[in-house]
């Protein structure tokens, strides 16, 4: 059962671009959406994380968009690097319950 | 800044053989969690441990694994008869909390020939 579909799989954006990776989710008790990064032979690194209560937190260039409404959540990367090419996945928890992983979306930022 | 370590690196065992994948977690977390990769694929969990027992574990999680914690720093995840599609990277994670603030190792690299 996939609880978290994420998308795109693979995303090519020009330094200095905005990426934006999308998350829904279906099990109404997450409360706890964290993004990962993960980089080539390294395990995912938690990058920023929000809670349902507040629609939006931003953290330097990444700011999550959260609309609890459409079950949907959104990791925004602006001004994109290309160091911040990676493997993004996005997360989803409930109180009882372990961390479920989106697919993954690959990213490039082209110099 | 603490980390989570994990040996060996890669291994390569032959079909039917057993393996044990090892972990170090941070020394203050109480919760312990074996994730796997397949290759340019979804990070899928495999079981989650605290207070020395199994706490939750997925369907892949099957009678051919096993968890243990073996002393106070110790966590290994044992495969019994290994299978060519267990080949992965298995990530072992530890936290303080339940589901938050999870610490990723960099991973064991198994393939199974």
């Amino acid at each position: 059962q996939q609880q978290v579909k994420q998308s795109p799989q693979s995303l090519i954006v020009q330094k200095g671009g905005i990426s934006i990776i999308n998350c829904a989710y279906e099990n109404t008790a997450f409360d706890y959406f964290p993004w990962y990064q993960q980089f080539p032979g390294k395990g995912p690194a938690l990058l920023i994380a929000i809670r349902p209560d507040v629609s939006e937190k931003k953290e330097g260039r990444f700011t999550i968009s959260f609309n609890k409404s459409a079950k949907q959540f959104s990791l925004h990367i602006m001004d994109s690097q290309p160091g911040d090419s990676a493997t993004y996945f996005c997360a989803a928890s409930s109180f009882g319950d372990d961390m479920r992983f989106g697919a993954g979306t690959r990213l490039t930022v082209k110099p | 800044e603490p980390e989570v370590t994990q040996t060996p690196s890669h291994q390569v065992t032959q079909m039917g053989q057993e393996v044990i994948l090892r972990c170090v977690p941070i020394s203050n977390h109480l919760y312990f969690y074996w994730y796997r990769q397949i290759l340019g694929q979804k990070v899928e969990f495999l079981v989650s441990f605290y207070n020395n027992e199994i706490s939750e574990k997925s369907e892949i999680f099957d009678d051919q694994f096993s968890v243990e914690r073996p002393d106070g720093s110790n966590f290994t995840l044992k495969i019994r008869s290994t299978k060519l599609e267990d080949s992965a990277m298995y990530f072992c994670a530890s936290s303080t909390g339940s589901r938050y603030g999870y610490t990723f190792g960099s991973g064991t690299r198994l393939t199974v020939v």
